[in-house]
């Protein structure tokens, strides 16, 4: 099956600085979807994004199917944004099967 | 509020017990799914159905029994619990199939086994 590496595993800012996290798929990305788990446990949607670049307030992602990874960028963060932060794909199967990455831990400080 | 919704939110209970956790979906998806994860916070999927019909049954052991009664319901049964169940485990449902659509998790359960 696809493999899905995330980078950085850790990632600590101050509040305002902005971040670019990154997802590298070892075979061809369809369907991506981005993730945050808030400090509390709770999984959200940020982004489904088969291609292309996706907008939403200050977080963006962009996927390059072609080149197999995809960016999540964090403009100005806020210590609300931290949490860990996933990237999921089908990879080819379907009914849901997304493999997901190990995951970037990212911490926002006052 | 339209939502995934799975309860209880905690289970702690003895090996060699047998648990139930139920989840309700309110948007109209199509599939639901179980997602396990471990306590490096890796998610896997264990399971997907779609409109009461299993499609995913990913080598999970057969202590675990899904059971969908409609489409906006999936509940899972584990018998025999195993100190290796503990983890936390997210219902989550799609409009139709979850590698073509966005997948929304429920708040999770976090079971512990002792």
């Amino acid at each position: 099956g696809i493999q899905v590496e995330q980078s950085p595993p850790d990632l600590i800012l101050q509040e305002g600085a902005n971040s670019t996290l990154r997802c590298n798929f070892s075979d061809s990305v369809n369907n991506l979807q981005w993730f945050h788990q808030n400090p509390w446990g709770q999984l959200i949607n940020l982004f489904y994004i088969p291609s292309g670049t996706k907008q939403n307030g200050r977080l963006s992602a962009t996927t390059v199917a072609t080149e197999r990874y995809s960016l999540l960028y964090i403009s100005s963060s806020q210590t609300t944004d931290s949490g860990v932060y996933f990237c999921a794909s089908p990879g080819g199967t379907s009914y849901g099967k997304l493999t997901f990455g190990q995951g970037t831990i990212l911490t926002v400080h006052p | 509020d339209t939502a995934v919704s799975q309860t209880p939110k905690y289970l702690v209970t003895q090996m060699g017990n047998d648990k139930s956790i139920k989840c309700e979906q309110n948007l109209g998806h199509d599939t639901m799914y179980w997602y396990k994860q471990d306590s490096k916070k890796f998610l896997k999927i264990m399971f997907s159905y779609n409109n009461k019909e299993l499609i995913i049954n990913e080598t999970v052991p057969n202590r675990f029994s899904p059971k969908s009664p409609d489409k906006a319901h999936l509940n899972l049964h584990i018998n025999s619990l195993e100190l290796g169940d503990s983890a936390v485990y997210f219902c989550a449902s799609s409009p139709w199939d979850g590698a073509n659509s966005p997948l929304h998790f429920g708040n999770g359960t976090r079971l512990t086994v002792t």
